[in-house]
């Protein structure tokens, strides 16, 4: 039972580069969302999704673009990445309701 | 718009003292209420959940939180605090209906001393 599974775990990037976090579900949840955590600032929603084929903002969606073509995955773009996007990323789940909500373990990405 | 308040940065409190993690919300109608726990590099872990009913809940761990609505509140609470406790802690609002998206507070630091 893998639950929520964020890849990658770690990622160093130049300013400018782009890449796509991967967000997979294997609890067949209809929601799914991403946040970033910085020091001080708790966690802010980026983008979230309440069922395949749709997105939306968050409280911080500038700079990221995402996708859900398929119910289990959830992407997360930088289309061309910023030292102020370095942070921790989380991706969770949920059925709906909060009633099982799950997060992934964290992507801990650093743009110089 | 929702938003979520935990007024403390930081709390250091003595092994085996008692605990209170405050949390204020701002939200239209009665929201959802989460308290979660993060160690140190790991992710989130739920620690108990408020939908409705009993306004004091039970969660694991042996916390436990109280929602005061005329307050906006949802403070956690531990009686005897042990030193595997020392995390940082954050408080949630989810919405009801619709999206069912969380807003997360800034988070409290929680040192215990030996």
């Amino acid at each position: 039972n893998a639950g929520v599974t964020q890849t990658p775990k770690f990622r160093v990037l130049k300013t400018g580069q782009s890449m796509t976090l991967l967000c997979a579900q294997d609890m067949n949840h209809e929601y799914m969302y991403w946040y970033r955590q910085d020091p001080g600032m708790g966690l802010r929603l980026i983008h979230y999704s309440v069922g395949e084929g749709t997105t939306a903002k968050g409280e911080v969606p500038d700079g990221y673009n995402v996708s859900r073509l398929k119910k289990q995955n959830f992407l997360l773009g930088l289309e061309s990445a910023a030292p102020s996007q370095t942070s921790v990323y989380f991706c969770a789940s949920s059925s709906g309701q909060g009633r099982l909500s799950a997060f992934g373990s964290g992507t801990r990405l650093t743009v110089v | 718009a929702q938003s979520v308040t935990q007024p403390d940065i930081h709390i250091t409190v003595s092994e085996g003292a008692s605990l209170e993690l405050r949390c204020n919300y701002s939200y239209g109608a009665t929201p959802y209420l989460f308290w979660y726990v993060q160690s140190p590099g790991q992710g989130l872990q739920l620690l108990l959940k408020y939908f409705s009913g009993d306004t004091l809940v039970q969660g694991i761990k042996g916390f436990e939180a109280e929602f005061k609505r005329s307050q906006s509140s949802f403070n956690l609470r531990k009686p005897s605090v042990h030193w595997s406790d020392a995390a940082e802690y954050f408080c949630a609002v989810g919405e009801p209906i619709g999206t069912y998206k969380y807003i997360f507070g800034t988070g409290t630091r929680l040192k215990v001393l030996a």
